[in-house]
């Protein structure tokens, strides 16, 4: 079936520290790519996307590649803020899924110390 | 309105009671997905609705839970005889056929909070 597994939290680092999160996926044919965020008290909000192999998606510093090969979406930042700490969520969504479903990772919790 | 609502944002019920929790999309969404985040569990699907009807229900865990939407709009979703297990943080998003083509974004809300004594 398809699923999407996440590093385990939570992950604390100091300000401008190097970050990655890794997450991997199983799907049957070549899915999208998302990472959605979690800040204290709010709803997730999509943080970034890649729909094909290769692709890079980018957003408030942060990077994935979309790795066919490792079957991997991993998320980096070169240097973090306070305020970046969250919950970070890697999914998937099927190739011609109409209905738009996304298929969630457990979330990775991330605390950045000043 | 603005963005997702959900209500109540805290529940605390007995272990055996019905409870209902209410979701609004966000105005002229027509997809409407519920989610369950449970401790270490991430982000469960159970239901999605295209307008009033559901064409996947298949992550609704057991027969006490069921949701319904009218006028294309709010969202309940019910669970009956609650259990313990129940406890979690139910979440709501909505999308537009705009979104889901274009990003595949889906708009969350900050979810209602359950707790089953």
């Amino acid at each position: 079936g398809n699923s999407v597994t996440q590093m385990e939290g939570p992950v604390t680092l100091s300000e401008e520290a190097f970050l990655t999160i890794n997450c991997t996926y199983t799907a049957t044919g070549y899915p999208s790519l998302f990472w959605y965020v979690q800040y204290p008290g709010e709803g997730l909000q999509l943080l970034l996307k890649a729909t094909k192999a290769d692709d890079k998606g980018s957003n408030k510093g942060f990077e994935a590649t979309y790795r066919k090969e490792t079957t991997s979406f991993h998320l980096e930042k070169g240097s973090v803020q306070v305020s970046d700490s969250a919950v970070y969520f890697c999914a998937l969504k099927r190739l011609y899924n109409q209905g738009g479903k996304l298929i969630f990772g457990q979330g990775t919790e991330l605390s950045v110390k000043p | 309105g603005a963005g997702v609502s959900q209500s109540p944002s805290n529940k605390v019920t007995e272990k055996g009671k019905d409870v209902e929790l209410r979701c609004d999309p966000i105005s002229g969404h027509t997809a409407l997905y519920w989610y369950r985040q449970s401790l270490g569990q991430g982000l469960e699907f159970l239901i999605y609705f295209q307008g009033n009807s559901a064409p996947d229900k298949s992550g609704l865990p057991s027969d006490r839970f069921s949701a319904e939407r009218t006028g294309g709009s709010v969202s309940t979703l019910t669970i009956q005889r609650t259990q313990q297990e129940d406890s979690a943080v139910y979440l709501c998003a909505s999308s537009s056929s705009l979104s889901l083509s274009n990003t595949g974004e889906l708009f969350f809300g900050e979810g209602s909070r359950l707790t089953v004594l």
